[in-house]
């Protein structure tokens, strides 16, 4: 596809039920992020991937959260034993990196809108 | 530590009006990266602009034009002759120098332009 693929776009969960969140990056993008958007909220840096490799989970408020790259395209973002603090939108954005204006720009998916009860 | 404050929260206008959304940024880096996206109802964040620190030169975009200004670590946005599909919340967000590094983003600006 053109452009950042999240699926599911919506998912309810029971608290204590975990989830997983995919995000298919831009075609050839080497880098991938994830944020997490609260409601009313600026996003919010949760990791980050180069290739298959996890440069960056500084973000990751708890190791509820896991997130993964195997092959270096798709990521899947997995929360366990979800909270009621959990209810938000996660994000993902690619980049490609490489020479060029072009290198730094992350271009974004719609979404995963996460709510907990 | 990197921060980004967009002080206005809200802002309403009627179509055809000029607005200005601001955004002043926090960096101890010498070389860094500022941006600003739109985030319509559908909720994908869209990339408008992306501009350098050592680039001060003001940009313009059909209706479309931003002011960077280091000596008061500003980065505003202006929408001349607004309309209705402007209605969104605008982020402005910073990255380091490496660039491809993680966004830190301000908490948005809500526009609504009333026809």
């Amino acid at each position: 596809g053109a452009g950042v693929s999240q699926s599911p776009r919506y998912k309810v969960a029971k608290r204590g039920q975990d989830v997983a969140l995919r995000c298919d990056p831009i075609s050839g993008h080497v880098s991938l992020f994830w944020y997490q958007q609260a409601l009313g909220q600026g996003p919010e840096f949760l990791t980050y991937f180069q290739n298959e490799a996890q440069l960056d989970k500084s973000g990751l408020p708890s190791d509820r959260f896991f997130a993964e790259r195997p092959e270096g395209s798709v990521s899947t973002l997995k929360i366990q034993r979800t909270q009621q603090e959990d209810s938000a939108v996660y994000l993902c954005a690619s980049s490609r990196l490489g020479r060029g204006v072009i290198k730094n720009i992350q271009y974004f998916g719609a979404g995963t809108r996460l709510s907990v009860l | 530590a990197q921060k980004v404050t967009q002080a206005q929260t809200e802002i309403s206008v009627v179509e055809k009006e000029d607005v200005t959304l601001d955004c002043v940024y926090e960096t101890r880096d010498t070389t860094y990266y500022l941006f600003w996206y739109k985030q319509p109802p559908s909720g994908e964040l869209v990339f408008l602009i992306r501009r350098n620190s050592f680039d001060e030169q003001n940009e313009i975009s059909g209706r479309y034009s931003w002011n960077f200004q280091k000596s008061t670590s500003s980065f505003n946005f202006t929408i001349t002759a607004s309309q209705v599909v402007d209605s969104a919340v605008y982020f402005c967000a910073l990255s380091e120098e490496s660039g491809n590094t993680p966004l830190v983003f301000g908490k948005g600006t809500r526009l609504s332009v009333i026809a």
